[in-house]
């Protein structure tokens, strides 16, 4: 079984969606959680950071962090063509594990207008 | 980019042949890592370094090493390619002491080992 399982779709909604992308995960010791959208043939880029549990929001773009179920999700509400990306969860436990990013696979999803 | 490049961008090579990649940062971040995509396998951790000449293993580095000579240059050579090791590699920084743990990645590299 490994340490993040993420459902990696495909996808597919119309424009104006709300889009839900989620993550699982084993390891109790993870603590920052990070959601990265990479478009086709580009390099990861960081979307939403979240330490430990609880929200965050950022424009249209809500990371939520349950630490007792073990599981993440990123919520994209009026979902654009533009939004159309692979998205993959990451996290690590820090502190003498920092700089272990454990990552999903990796969701793709394509808004149609 | 957040201010990283590699090179090459693309390559094609033979099964046996040796293989260096290079990563270039201009953030003067203390923390450099090397990954692989591959598709169902999400990103892996290969090497990573936390200063010059400090590096790692990650969770795939059987077959690869690295150097760290410089602080803005972190190298990955694949010693004698083989055909398992085609892939995209993306090279990634970070910069302790945020209080946060998150990377930031370079275009990739994508290789091809016939």
């Amino acid at each position: 079984q490994k340490e993040v399982e993420q459902d990696p779709g495909p996808l597919s909604v119309p424009e104006g969606a709300i889009v839900s992308l989620n993550c699982t995960y084993s390891n109790s010791a993870f603590q920052y959680f990070m959601w990265y959208r990479q478009y086709s043939r580009k390099g990861p880029e960081l979307l939403m950071y979240t330490y430990s549990s609880g929200n965050k929001e950022d424009g249209r773009f809500t990371a939520q962090v349950d630490k007792s179920s073990k599981y993440i999700s990123l919520f994209i509400r009026d979902s654009q063509p533009s939004d159309s990306a692979t998205y993959l969860c990451a996290m690590s436990a820090g502190g003498t594990s920092y700089g272990k990013l454990t990552f999903g696979q990796g969701t793709i999803l394509t808004v149609h207008p | 980019d957040a201010g990283i490049t590699q090179s090459p961008r693309h390559k094609v090579t033979e099964t046996g042949t040796p293989v260096t990649l290079r990563c270039h940062q201009t953030e003067n971040h203390r923390y450099m890592y090397w990954y692989r995509q591959d598709p169902g396998h999400g990103l892996r951790l290969i090497h990573y370094s936390y200063g010059v000449k400090d590096t790692d293993k990650g969770e795939v580095s059987d077959g690869y090493s690295v150097s760290r000579s410089k602080t803005e240059d972190f190298l990955l050579t694949l010693e004698s390619a083989t055909s398992s090791q085609t892939s995209v590699y993306f090279c990634a920084i970070s910069a302790r002491g945020t209080r946060t743990d998150t990377q930031y990645f370079g275009p990739g590299t994508r290789l091809t080992v016939l």
